[in-house]
């Protein structure tokens, strides 16, 4: 079956810590994004990449960085420089020009600072 | 930039009523979409009307456009406790490279 996997499901971060989540797709999309979602505040996004070796900062892009070296994988990594980290993060693809299904969203890695 | 504005925050009815959930977004649009989060979940898309259409159904599902009042309603009908979950609405700007900006969702609980 074709998906979107995002993983791990919890993440449990360290002050000062690097953290990479994991985001694969095997439905062929182009595009992909991240968004993080804190309670009440709804979906903001934070990186999205329309191509391979290509990616573009969303409305909250500080203290995250991403790579996008194949077409199915999108990690996001969270920096000690993002100092409220503590959110659910949902990854997502989609096919350019083409809305009949929208986005494709994954389960979500709920990050937690310890 | 939030641009969809969803009303009510919360909505609670019992099983077998419809539930109407209105969104409001402030530019133009290439086509609004509404998405279902479970709670815990990654959301899923419902339905998507496009800027020059005015109504749109699927199963129990009803969508509205006005786009001279920038906004937008979702009516579900004859509920089931199984649609309890949040709602979102997301809005494809004119010349925003395609990048959807969500609301804040309704919440519906559908008592069974």
């Amino acid at each position: 079956d074709g998906g979107i996997t995002q993983s791990p499901k919890y993440l449990f971060r360290k002050e000062g810590q690097n953290v990479t989540l994991s985001c694969e797709q095997n439905l062929n999309h182009d595009a992909m994004y991240w968004y993080r979602q804190d309670p009440g505040q709804g979906l903001r996004l934070i990186y999205y990449s329309q191509i391979v070796n290509d990616f573009q900062k969303g409305d909250i892009a500080e203290g995250y960085s991403v790579s996008r070296e194949k077409k199915e994988s999108f990690p996001l990594t969270v920096t000690s420089a993002q100092k409220n980290p503590t959110a659910f993060y949902l990854c997502a693809s989609s096919i350019p020009q083409n809305w009949a299904y929208g986005y494709t969203f994954g389960s979500g890695t709920r990050l937690t600072v310890v | 930039s939030q641009q969809g504005e969803e009303d009510p925050q919360a909505l609670s009815i019992q099983e077998g009523e419809n539930a109407t959930m209105n969104c409001s977004y402030k530019t133009s649009i290439n086509n609004l979409q509404w998405y279902r989060q479970n709670s815990g979940r990654g959301l899923v898309h419902l339905i998507l009307i496009r800027s020059n259409e005015r109504e749109k159904h699927s199963g129990r599902l009803r969508v509205t456009l006005d786009t001279s009042k920038k906004s937008s309603s979702l009516l579900i009908t004859a509920s089931r406790a199984a649609d309890t979950a949040s709602y979102f609405c997301a809005t494809d700007p004119k010349g925003g490279s395609e990048k959807l900006v969500f609301g804040k969702g309704t919440k519906l609980t559908v008592n069974p």
